[in-house]
């Protein structure tokens, strides 16, 4: 049972958009920033967003976070096959003193 | 290159011992924080453990709380993680991963390609 709640998969079409959602606690998302990782198959997981709405340099612009209250969404537009993977949410938690992770979501590309 | 390689897994039985090593290259290690995530099959990540720059904060997730302990060589460009009476539950692709600098630090920026621990009699 992860801190963290995600959806377990969401597909869509090429060129379609889709949201990730990612629930937490006031102890966790509610106090700090949210983070997102991209996991492609058989591959390591890959930071894709960080604090809440931030894009490394190398994440296509396609890819987008926002955050309210305690939960963080990642956002996704004009999917392509390549965008399949698992996405992982990460927070860290003030009142644990533990770094929290949703399950992670399947994203599938019809 | 900024690159983190992992080493040390391998099978154990139950109530052995392994040591996982992380090598780090193409950044200052002293600088950062680390982290160990460890991946069960099928399943999502886990975070394991955490420390500072200075070895002084360390935390570490109730699940091994008392039987992994990790630390850092500065020296040596590499990060530890001494595992104790392991259990099949333990079993999982384990990866390092470096905590970002600011404005990222509530991140984890680089991971490793991950080494694989299977905990079976």
């Amino acid at each position: 049972q992860s801190v963290l709640t995600q959806p377990p998969s969401v597909s869509a079409a090429p060129g379609q958009k889709v949201t990730i959602s990612c629930s937490g606690s006031s102890s966790n998302i509610g106090d700090n920033s949210a983070s997102w990782y991209q996991q492609l198959p058989g591959t390591a997981p890959k930071l894709l967003i960080y604090d809440n709405d931030d894009l490394p340099s190398g994440t296509p612009d396609r890819f987008s976070g926002s955050k309210s209250g305690t939960s963080a969404t990642l956002g996704i537009t004009g999917l392509q096959t390549g965008d399949e993977a698992v996405y992982h949410c990460g927070a860290w938690d003030s009142v644990l003193s533990v770094w929290v992770f949703g399950g992670g979501t399947k994203l599938t590309v019809l | 290159e900024v690159q983190l390689v992992e080493s040390g897994g391998g099978l154990v039985q139950p109530g052995g011992s392994l040591r996982l090593s992380c090598a780090v290259s193409g950044f200052t290690f002293s600088l950062y924080e680390m982290n160990w995530v460890r991946q069960a099959p099928g399943k999502g990540l886990e975070w394991v453990s955490f420390i500072d720059t200075t070895g002084s904060t360390i935390y570490y997730a109730d699940s091994v709380k008392g039987r992994f302990t990790i630390s850092r060589d500065d020296a040596k460009n590499s990060l530890y993680l001494q595992m104790n009476s392991l259990r099949a539950e333990d079993t999982a692709v384990y990866y390092c991963a470096r905590v970002g600098s600011v404005p990222a630090a509530e991140s984890m920026d680089v991971w490793g390609q991950g080494t694989t621990v299977t905990v079976s009699s």
